[in-house]
């Protein structure tokens, strides 16, 4: 079975402060995708990263950092010195690679980050 | 600007009424798809396409149905026979299928 969990319902911090979002998967195939997506207030979701289940460098972009650990299964998502405009929904997600799920995204439950000023 | 709309983004039901929400790409994507968001959950899959004129049901099809008539739109009706339709519906659309979703604003939906 595929599976994501983020067992972090809500974070709320205050500015400057960093902050960690916690991802697990579960999943079977030896080759597979995780993605993390911000949902504003807008409702939009905006992607952040793409990670392939090869590649388990981790990974820098600005504030925002990835750590990719396939011995726990984890994808951990960390904004360092957050600011207020960081408030959103975050969701993991991952991608079964099979070619008849047609590139299916299974989503966690979503992380709902406050940050305070 | 390239990207994804979706239209409307309000949209009000009576029950037993059929609606249609809009979803338009112009990023030359070949697959699109329509997720199901509801209020402190993650998104499930409802239909995709990965060509004109093919498509497949998600994890949550009934009561729903979709058209792929052209590459830039890929329509979503909510059926009468959809028990609890008040949602967010977001539709996505990708290279191929094995490429990133990008995502449209959403449509929320609510029946009254």
């Amino acid at each position: 079975a595929q599976k994501v969990t983020q067992a972090q319902t809500e974070i709320s911090v205050v500015e400057k402060e960093d902050v960690t979002l916690d991802c697990v998967y579960e999943t079977r195939d030896t080759t597979y995708y995780l993605f993390w997506y911000k949902q504003p207030p807008s409702g939009e979701l905006v992607f952040l990263i793409r990670r392939n289940s090869f590649d388990e460098q981790n990974e820098i972009s600005g504030r925002y950092s990835w750590n990719f650990q396939k011995s726990t299964s984890s994808f951990n998502f960390t904004i360092t010195a957050s600011q207020v405009v960081d408030s959103a929904v975050y969701f993991c997600a991952l991608r079964v690679t099979f070619y008849n799920q047609g590139g299916k995204l299974i989503f966690g439950q979503g992380t709902e980050l406050s940050v305070k000023p | 600007d390239g990207g994804i709309t979706q239209s409307p983004k309000y949209l009000f039901r009576k029950e037993g009424q059929n609606v249609t929400l809009s979803c338009e790409q112009n990023l030359n994507h070949d697959a699109m798809y329509w997720y199901r968001q509801d209020p402190g959950q993650g998104l499930r899959l409802i239909y995709y396409s990965q060509i004109v004129n093919d498509f497949q049901k998600g994890d949550i099809a009934e009561g729903y149905s979709v058209s792929r008539e052209k590459k830039e739109s890929f329509p979503l009706t909510v059926t009468s026979a959809q028990k609890n339709p008040t949602a967010f519906y977001l539709c996505a659309s990708a290279g191929g299928v094995t490429d990133t979703q990008y995502f449209g604003p959403g449509t929320r939906l609510t029946v009254l």
